[in-house]
């Protein structure tokens, strides 16, 4: 069956350091994959996309990558700073044609002063 | 703002009242979308609208009625609710496939 799987343990890490969160799917083959940022109460808002011929994207501090062979994609914050604590979902895309995507439940992480 | 408008943002009804939930864009986007995201589980899509056609009905419920007047608004129409059907409801928007979705800031739905 498909599946997309983020770890839904927290990431409890020190500020300034590094945050991973990874996404791993399964029976999936996703034109795209994007990441998005929700905050309690709040929707998502969307921070990046990359593509299935794209091995690495980067926005100021974030930097994503996407393995089609491993079928996993990493989510790098670095310097991360306690505002970033946050919810953050993985969502992918079939080449399908439709607007259907389908997202991940999510790695809350959190940023220690 | 995402410029994705959702109203009420909270919402208590009962299981025999009859309400709507309202979303509205004007980002020019041609998609929207109904989400629904309970509690430690991930966004359900429910409905998809393209060029106002509903174009993705992912086995909702007919207790959830969507409607789509024009490319700016989309309604969540709900009668007959159960509690397990309290969550948050997400509207979101788009220009065609490949895309970042605007999320609205949801309804939060409580059925008593």
């Amino acid at each position: 069956s498909q599946k997309i799987e983020q770890n839904s343990e927290a990431l409890n890490i020190q500020e300034g350091k590094t945050a991973t969160l990874t996404c791993n799917y399964t029976n999936y083959s996703p034109a795209y994959l994007q990441w998005y940022r929700q905050d309690p109460g709040r929707g998502p808002v969307f921070l990046l996309l990359i593509r299935e011929n794209e091995k690495e994207k980067r926005k100021e501090r974030l930097k994503v990558t996407f393995d089609t062979t491993l079928k996993q994609s990493l989510f790098h914050i670095t310097a991360s700073q306690p505002a970033d604590s946050a919810t953050y979902l993985c969502a992918l895309d079939t080449d399908t044609g439709g607007f259907k995507t389908i997202f991940g439940a999510g790695t809350r992480l959190f940023v220690k002063a | 703002e995402t410029g994705v408008t959702q109203t009420p943002r909270h919402l208590v009804m009962g299981m025999t009242n009859k309400k709507s939930l309202k979303c509205e864009q004007h980002l020019g986007h041609n998609a929207m979308y109904w989400y629904k995201q309970s509690a430690k589980k991930p966004l359900e899509l429910m409905f998809v609208y393209s060029l106002e056609e509903r174009v993705e009905n992912n086995s909702v419920p007919s207790r959830f009625s969507p409607e789509c007047p024009n490319s700016s608004h989309l309604f969540l129409h709900l009668h007959t609710l159960q509690p397990e059907d309290s969550a948050l409801y997400l509207c979101a928007s788009s220009q065609n496939r490949a895309t970042e979705a605007f999320f609205g800031q949801g309804t939060r739905l409580t059925v008593v």
